[in-house]
């Protein structure tokens, strides 16, 4: 069974640039996260879906910050415009629900580095 | 708040040896879980053992076990027999064992395990 699939792995951009990561989740994995990774830092959550409705977005920065989960499957985050602080690597996890025994599984994450 | 605090930055072991990596938490709750995840060069976060607050006994994984202590907030991951494969990055993450809006993963920043050969 494939893993959760991220893409790209490796992003280079331009300051002021518009920037998009994909993620397609285990199959059938209800539950879906995108979180922030800075160099040297554990994990952050930005947002997390179920299905299709987001219903914790509390960390992400709206301002240029935007995810989309349209059919409740696989999902895009999207940065516009990039800025230098936003060099991270992005990640993206499922889970089949966000109950009590539920595993998230992560993806390979999207390195990104705004120049 | 949670948080979650690793306060090894970086640590080393032999190959075959054993090896203990730290993690204390601050929480008000009383359910909840931790996880200790390994984190490879390739990125992609593993899920390498979990403990159920409510539970006394100390999860087991194979050459993975932990030191749960509630009352000091302390979860420590020993790994035995360290083998060239558990080079990674490990992270410690503490999660309310409800759910809804506060169902999230909270990490520690990580220790960095190097194994020698």
């Amino acid at each position: 069974e494939a893993g959760v699939v991220q893409s790209p792995r490796y992003k280079i951009i331009e300051k002021k640039q518009p920037v998009a990561f994909w993620c397609n989740p285990i199959s059938g994995h209800n539950t879906l996260y995108w979180y922030l990774q800075n160099l040297g830092q554990g994990p952050e959550l930005l947002i997390r879906y179920e299905n299709e409705e987001a219903v914790d977005d509390s960390q992400l920065p709206k301002d240029r910050f935007s995810a989309e989960r349209l059919k409740g499957v696989d999902s895009t985050l999207k940065i516009q415009p990039a800025e230098l602080g936003d060099s991270a690597v992005y990640l993206c996890a499922s889970s089949l629900g966000s109950g009590n025994h539920n595993e998230q599984f992560f993806g390979p994450g999207t390195r990104l580095t705004v120049l | 708040a949670q948080t979650v605090t690793q306060s090894q930055p970086e640590m080393s072991v032999q190959e075959a040896e054993t090896v203990t990596l730290s993690c204390t938490y601050d929480t008000s709750e009383s359910d909840y879980y931790l996880f200790w995840y390994k984190q490879p060069p390739s990125r992609q976060m593993i899920l390498v053992i979990r403990q159920e607050a409510y539970k006394q006994q100390n999860a087991t994984e194979n050459r993975f076990s932990v030191n749960f202590q509630k009352a000091a907030k302390s979860f420590s991951l020993k790994i035995s027999d360290s083998q060239l494969g558990d080079a990674a990055m490990y992270f410690c993450a503490y999660r309310i064992s409800y759910g809804g809006a506060t169902n999230k993963l909270i990490f520690g920043t990580g220790t960095l395990l190097a194994v020698q050969p």
